[in-house]
């Protein structure tokens, strides 16, 4: 069965430190993969996605996050943070068996920044 | 460009009231259509699923149901809500691999 893991359920960062939240995957062929960030009282953004190629894609707001099929992962990272940054973080899976286009998604990692 | 709109974006509710969350999306057309809801700690769940008019799949037995009266209006109901129903609810369209999601509804039941 599909499924998503995000270790960290909250992760603090001065602002300027480095970025790197984790997502591990379940799921039996290529996957499509995903990244969203949330903030307080929004609704879900898209960061970036993988579908196949280069294993390192970019994304909006200077994320990036590399595809390592040798260890079922999908980490977000950014090599500075901002303070504008603080959110929720989820990870998501493509169903690419399913018609309906279905998402499954971590339980998120939120992020506090400390100026 | 595409355009999602949820209303209202806050309701408060006593218990037993009815619901109705709307969801529009504009610059597209025969999207799918989603709602999630997220519960304090509880991730996102996915609730309702529709890929045409008329064509509802539910994930949950709950006391919601789902409607798409038109292609590109999506809306969630409930004759009776419970306390349970308090939440954040999201819509979210999709025409590929990826969903567009809306700004939410704050929905608290008293």
């Amino acid at each position: 069965a599909q499924s998503v893991t995000q270790p960290d359920i909250h992760i603090t960062v001065s602002e300027g430190a480095s970025l790197e939240l984790r997502c591990n995957y379940s799921y039996g062929a290529t996957p499509y993969l995903f990244w969203y960030v949330q903030s307080p009282g929004q609704g879900l953004q898209l960061l970036l996605k993988y579908f196949s190629g280069d294993t390192l894609v970019q994304g909006i707001k200077g994320f990036e996050a590399e595809f390592k099929r040798s260890q079922s992962s999908f980490n977000l990272r950014k090599p500075s943070v901002h303070w504008s940054d603080a959110a929720e973080y989820f990870c998501a899976v493509y169903d690419r068996g399913s018609t309906l286009g279905r998402l499954y998604f971590g339980r998120g990692t939120q992020l506090t920044v400390w100026p | 460009s595409q355009t999602i709109h949820q209303w209202p974006a806050t309701l408060v509710q006593p218990v037993g009231s009815p619901l109705s969350l709307e969801c529009t999306v504009e610059g597209t057309s025969n999207p799918n259509l989603y709602w999630y809801r997220q519960a304090a700690g509880r991730g996102l769940q996915l609730l309702f699923y529709s890929v045409g008019i008329g064509q509802i799949s539910s994930e949950v037995p709950q006391n919601l149901s789902a409607s798409r009266p038109q292609d590109r209006q999506f809306i969630l109901s409930s004759k009776k809500l419970l306390l349970s129903d308090s939440g954040f609810y999201l819509c979210a369209w999709s025409r590929g691999f990826e969903q567009y999601f809306g700004p939410g509804t704050r929905l608290t039941v008293t």
